[in-house]
């Protein structure tokens, strides 16, 4: 029973390129959620989608930043022309209903990006 | 602006003491708390999850809800080594069914 899977693990972009982050939730799970986590921050909430569907978009930047999760393949965070200020652990979550139902979310191993 | 409080640590204590870790959260009507643990370099990762007054156990953990004073916390029996880590709590918003997250209490276990 495989969890949430996140790829790629470790990128490495130039300024002003573009970085796609991938979330595969867990199956059985239809709600997913995109967390950020400075070095030596706390978790920061950017997004919550579910298929097809943007719940929450309240923590996401204005300019830049977009994110996805269609009805077929995983969801996608997408950040263009990045800044060294966008590296960072970018977690994806899920679970089967929202936290509406008080449902637990599990929690990807993540993805470190990093701007040079 | 609904918030959850946490002490940031780092907390240190010996092996084998119990570590007590606290959470105080403003929402009212929050019904569902969580702890997560997370290593440096990791993600974070579910220790327990509660939901009504009193305490529950799950092996040397146990978490503890007062919805009247608002607190949970987390007690760590037997403390190891391994429990080396960041201390997530993280509340369910009453009204508009977020997850809420502290900023962690960092805990330090020494030999």
């Amino acid at each position: 029973n495989a969890g949430v899977m996140q790829n790629p693990r470790h990128l490495v972009r130039r300024r002003g390129q573009e970085a796609r982050l991938r979330c595969s939730p867990m199956k059985g799970h239809s709600h997913v959620y995109w967390y950020r986590q400075l070095p030596e921050e706390g978790l920061k909430f950017m997004v919550y989608l579910q298929k097809e569907n943007i719940i929450d978009e309240s923590g996401m930047p204005k300019e830049r930043f977009s994110a996805e999760f269609p009805k077929e393949g995983p969801s996608i965070l997408r950040i263009q022309q990045v800044v060294r200020g966008d590296s960072a652990a970018y977690f994806c979550a899920s679970s089967p209903t929202g936290t509406v139902s008080g449902n637990t979310i599990y929690f990807g191993e993540g993805s470190w990006l990093t701007v040079v | 602006q609904k918030e959850v409080e946490q002490n940031s640590g780092p907390l240190s204590v010996p092996e084998g003491a119990i570590a007590s870790l606290n959470c105080t959260y403003s929402d009212r009507v929050s019904q569902s708390f969580f702890w997560y643990r997370q290593y440096s370099g990791k993600s974070p990762e579910l220790i327990m999850s509660i939901y009504s007054n009193g305490d529950k156990e799950d092996g040397r953990f146990t978490a503890q809800l007062n919805k009247a004073s608002q607190y949970v916390s987390l007690l760590i029996r037997d403390s190891q080594p391994s429990d080396s880590a960041t201390y997530l709590c993280a509340v369910i918003d009453g009204n508009n069914r977020k997850l809420i997250w502290g900023l962690g209490t960092s805990l330090a276990v020494n030999p």
